[in-house]
């Protein structure tokens, strides 16, 4: 597609389960970020990857926090045993070498 | 440490009206800036950049953007307000490796007609 792409839009789980969010990146897009926005604030960095290279993580809140992205295109963030806190949206962008970031209309998790 | 000050939580504005986004940044070196704008349920739209160059930076929908390197400032202006720039805008800095982006917190605008 044209853009980035999120899936789901919306994620509703119960605390202790484990979720897994997606996102599509635009063909040829080297360069992939997570982010996490919780309600009223500004996006907070969690991780980057330089194709299949994850080349900083150190965003990620806990280690109940996985991302990957195995051929350098499509990437999963991985919850596991979510908490409360963990509820927010969860945007994707991407971008080729040296340009901004493209951003995908976002995960919104909710953890009941 | 990186950080990126939008002093304004929200600003309201009447249609027509000029407008300024305040945002101050804290950087060692000289950072990559940029605007972006949020509409609800939706991702970021970049507005502008600044990477180097002319400090008066020019972007879409009629936005501009000045660098001030003395003020640490990266201000956003729209001479005449329309109702559909009502939305939620983010200030942001990148390092020069050019992957980790800290946002503000953001200012919510409002537009009276």
């Amino acid at each position: 597609g044209a853009g980035v792409s999120q899936s789901p839009r919306y994620k509703v789980a119960k605390r202790g389960q484990d979720v897994a969010l997606r996102c599509d990146p635009i063909s040829g897009h080297v360069s992939l970020f997570w982010y996490q926005q919780a309600l009223g604030q500004g996006p907070e960095f969690l991780t980057y990857f330089q194709n299949e290279a994850q080349l900083d993580k150190s965003g990620l809140p806990s280690d109940r926090f996985f991302a990957e992205r195995p051929e350098g295109s499509v990437s999963t963030l991985k919850i596991q045993r979510t908490q409360q806190e963990d509820s927010a949206v969860y945007l994707c962008a991407s971008s080729s070498s040296g340009q901004p970031q493209h951003f995908g209309d976002g995960t919104r998790l909710s953890i009941l | 440490a990186q950080s990126v000050t939008q002093p304004d939580i929200h600003i309201t504005v009447s249609e027509g009206a000029s407008l300024e986004l305040r945002c101050n940044y804290s950087y060692g070196a000289t950072p990559y800036l940029f605007w972006y704008v949020q509409s609800p349920g939706q991702g970021l739209q970049l507005l502008l950049k600044y990477f180097s160059g002319d400090t008066l930076v020019q972007g879409i929908k009629g936005f501009e953007a000045e660098f001030k390197r003395s003020q640490s400032s990266f201000n956003l202006r729209k001479p005449s307000v329309h109702w559909s720039d009502a939305a939620e805008y983010f200030c942001a800095v990148t390092n020069t490796g050019g992957f980790k982006t800290i946002f503000g917190a953001g200012t919510r605008l409002f537009v009276k007609a």
